[in-house]
């Protein structure tokens, strides 16, 4: 079975643009949770999702955003990048919110110049 | 507050045992976590321990819990050059599947 996947591997954007990242769970998986990874740090939580509703939110500003689909892959949406926005984001699945073992896609590598 | 620490760094020569520790705060953390990171590649879960568990062993993969202290440590015995990578303690907070990193150790084996 494929592992998560997500798109796409590598970005660059212009401070003051918007970025939709993208990406699939594992099959039968129905949570997905987005981090951001800042160079020389550990993961920071965004966003939990499950069943398509959002069930928990880390400290990152309005202008971030997510939703998850039908078929439970997830988008995650920056507005107004900011340099500070420049790190890997990765994508998190596990079974159901509550199902302990989460797994992580190679994440995506956004760079705002 | 929310806080995982662990020390920056570590050099074990191959073959050797490694020991890599972690402190963690909240003491209602149910599960506690380690994943490894190689350059340029997502975070893969190593092992994990239910908070009722004081030891938890898997192959060259030994992790011993402290909850009177909120200590963690990963054991990794007879390190190979293909261990050589990051490696993060993380605790589970709240009802639903939120993470909490340390900033992570990295692991460096030499012959």
């Amino acid at each position: 079975d494929a592992g998560v996947t997500q798109s796409p591997t590598h970005l660059i954007k212009t401070r003051g643009q918007h970025v939709t990242l993208r990406c699939s769970p594992i099959s039968g998986h129905k949570s997905v949770s987005w981090y951001q990874q800042v160079l020389g740090q550990g993961p920071q939580f965004i966003f939990q999702y499950y069943e398509k509703e959002e069930r928990g939110r880390g400290n990152f500003p309005d202008r971030f955003s997510a939703r998850q689909f039908p078929n439970y892959s997830s988008e995650l949406n920056v507005n107004a990048l900011l340099l500070g926005d420049s790190a890997l984001y990765l994508c998190a699945s596990s079974l159901e919110t509550g199902f302990y073992e989460q797994y992580f896609g190679p994440g995506t590598r956004l760079t705002v110049t | 507050g929310e806080d995982v620490e662990q020390s920056l760094f570590l050099s074990v020569r191959e073959g050797d045992s490694s020991v890599i520790n972690c402190t963690y705060t909240d003491s209602s953390s149910t599960y506690l976590y380690w994943y490894k990171q190689e350059p340029g590649a997502g975070l893969q879960l190593l092992t994990y321990i239910f908070s009722n568990m004081d030891m938890k062993q898997d192959q060259r993969l030994t992790v011993l819990l402290n909850k009177k202290d909120k200590h963690l440590s990963l054991r990794i015995a007879d390190t190979q050059t293909g261990d050589s990578a990051i490696y993060f303690c993380a605790e589970i907070l709240g009802g639903y599947n939120k993470l909490i990193f340390g900033a992570g150790t990295r692991l460096a084996v030499h012959p």
